[in-house]
């Protein structure tokens, strides 16, 4: 079945120092959307992108898709304390289930 | 956006009971899915909840042990039955309103189930 895989699985950087997840799958994606939770809250939507090649951006974060529509990644720039939480990457695979990806824990050391 | 009340939002139970959690929807949804968190996990689809049919269930989980109901297109019940300590996770309700224009998933608060 799809799976859906992302690295690193933890990552403690620097406060402003940059951050980056991959995301990669098995197969070809519909679209990938990318969640946040924060410690102890539910996931948060964060981006969906659909486009093979997009680059989307959100004030310090920036998410691209692949041009095989099979990898993602999310880069946010100057880490900032608010960004700690565990980013999820999630792939439609065109049956309308959305499986998600390990995730990645952010841990921002002050 | 949709928001989603999800009940109860923990509960510790005894190995062989079984225990229903609830999902209430304020707005009409596409799609209702109930997902399994186990602490610093990921998120593992248990089914699709489909509106007056049964459930459409992953690989790994059965009627049997996780029957679900979807009587309307805002409610929607998880059971947990016949439980162990091995289901001692986070069960998660997420929904794709109907008015959404990406198909984002919006997730209740989540019910922490602890099994004794």
């Amino acid at each position: 079945g799809q799976q859906v895989m992302q690295i690193p699985q933890y990552q403690h950087v620097q406060e402003g120092e940059d951050f980056t997840t991959y995301c990669n799958s098995s197969t070809t994606l519909s679209n990938i959307q990318w969640y946040k939770q924060r410690p102890g809250g539910h996931p948060v939507f964060l981006i969906q992108l659909v486009k093979s090649g997009e680059v989307k951006k959100q004030k310090r974060l920036t998410f691209q898709f692949g041009e095989a529509k099979k990898n993602s990644s999310l880069h946010i720039t100057a880490t900032q304390t608010t960004d700690v939480g565990t980013y999820f990457c999630a792939g439609y695979g065109g049956d309308d289930k959305i499986i998600f990806g390990k995730g990645t824990r952010l841990h921002i050391l002050p | 956006s949709a928001v989603i009340s999800q009940k109860p939002s923990r509960d510790i139970c005894q190995r062989g009971t079984s225990l229903t959690i609830q999902c209430q929807v304020d707005s009409q949804v596409t799609m209702m899915f109930w997902y399994r968190q186990q602490p610093g996990q990921s998120l593992t689809l248990i089914a699709t909840a489909n509106q007056g049919s049964e459930a459409t269930y992953e690989s790994g989980f059965v009627i049997d042990k996780f029957p679900i109901s979807r009587p309307n297109l805002t409610f929607s019940t998880l059971t947990v039955s016949n439980m162990s300590p091995e289901d001692s996770s986070i069960y998660l309700c997420s929904v794709v309103p109907l008015a959404a224009n990406t198909g984002e998933l919006f997730f209740g608060e989540g019910s922490r189930l602890t099994v004794l």
